[in-house]
């Protein structure tokens, strides 16, 4: 199974700064196909996750264009370019490489 | 806007069953993947099984594989997962979620979670 870790495991963050959450896997992502099988999702209080970004770099529908993922391979990073008040959570990254599919422990923005 | 439901969750004793159903409103099932992913309480996500939309099974976590059971009914309108031998560890939310239509391991749409506690 693929061991994916995140750090941090929380994050302080302020209004209109931005925010960075790595993910790495124990093995590279990167499929023959060229495309890496990360996501991201995000689990805001008392809610159910909601994807956010999905083959390491693309937006979900409806994500706004302050989320975006970068990486390849095992390295991975979700960035927001500006911080809302509504993007406090939980966030996830996920490896869709191999089965089983696997998570991150989470990383707590709040 | 369409939401997945769960159903069939509850509170069961240690080594009995459980069949935990998803239906879809507004939504269709058909032609995707689907999957149950979970949470412990205080706990991250991990993924339990899923299905292809032909039926076949995706896999199972290893923490399930021999005691859970994926499917879903021909007519692609509802998912299942079928629990036995239930353990005080599979103690959790249980979400059904739809692949998005890019790829079948996309997690796209969530159901608002069916609650399974194993307890004496």
């Amino acid at each position: 199974e693929i061991v994916m870790t995140q750090s941090p495991l929380s994050l302080s963050v302020t209004p209109g700064e931005p925010a960075s959450i790595s993910c790495r896997s124990s093995q590279s992502l990167l499929h023959g196909n060229g495309n890496n099988y990360l996501d991201w999702y995000l689990q805001k209080p008392g809610q159910s996750p909601q994807p956010l970004i999905y083959l390491a770099s693309n937006r979900s529908s409806g994500v706004p264009d302050r989320f975006s993922g970068s990486g390849s391979g095992t390295d991975f990073t979700l960035k927001i370019s500006r911080v809302e008040a509504e993007d406090v959570g939980i966030y996830y990254c996920m490896q869709s490489l191999q089965k089983p599919l696997s998570f991150g422990g989470g990383t707590k923005v709040e | 806007e369409g939401q997945l439901v769960e159903s069939g969750g509850g509170l069961v004793q240690p080594g009995r069953s459980l069949t935990l159903s998803c239906t879809a409103s507004g939504l269709t099932l058909q032609n995707y993947a689907m999957h149950w992913v979970r949470q412990a309480p205080g706990k991250g996500l991990e993924w339990v099984s899923g299905v292809f939309w032909s039926g076949g099974v995706i896999a199972y976590a290893a923490a399930v594989k021999g005691r859970f059971t994926v499917s879903r009914d021909s007519a692609q309108k509802a998912l299942y997962l079928q629990m036995n031998n239930l353990r005080p560890e599979d103690t959790a939310t249980y979400y059904c979620v739809r692949a998005s239509t890019h790829s079948d391991y996309a997690l796209h749409y969530w159901g608002q979670g069916a609650q399974v506690t194993v307890s004496a």
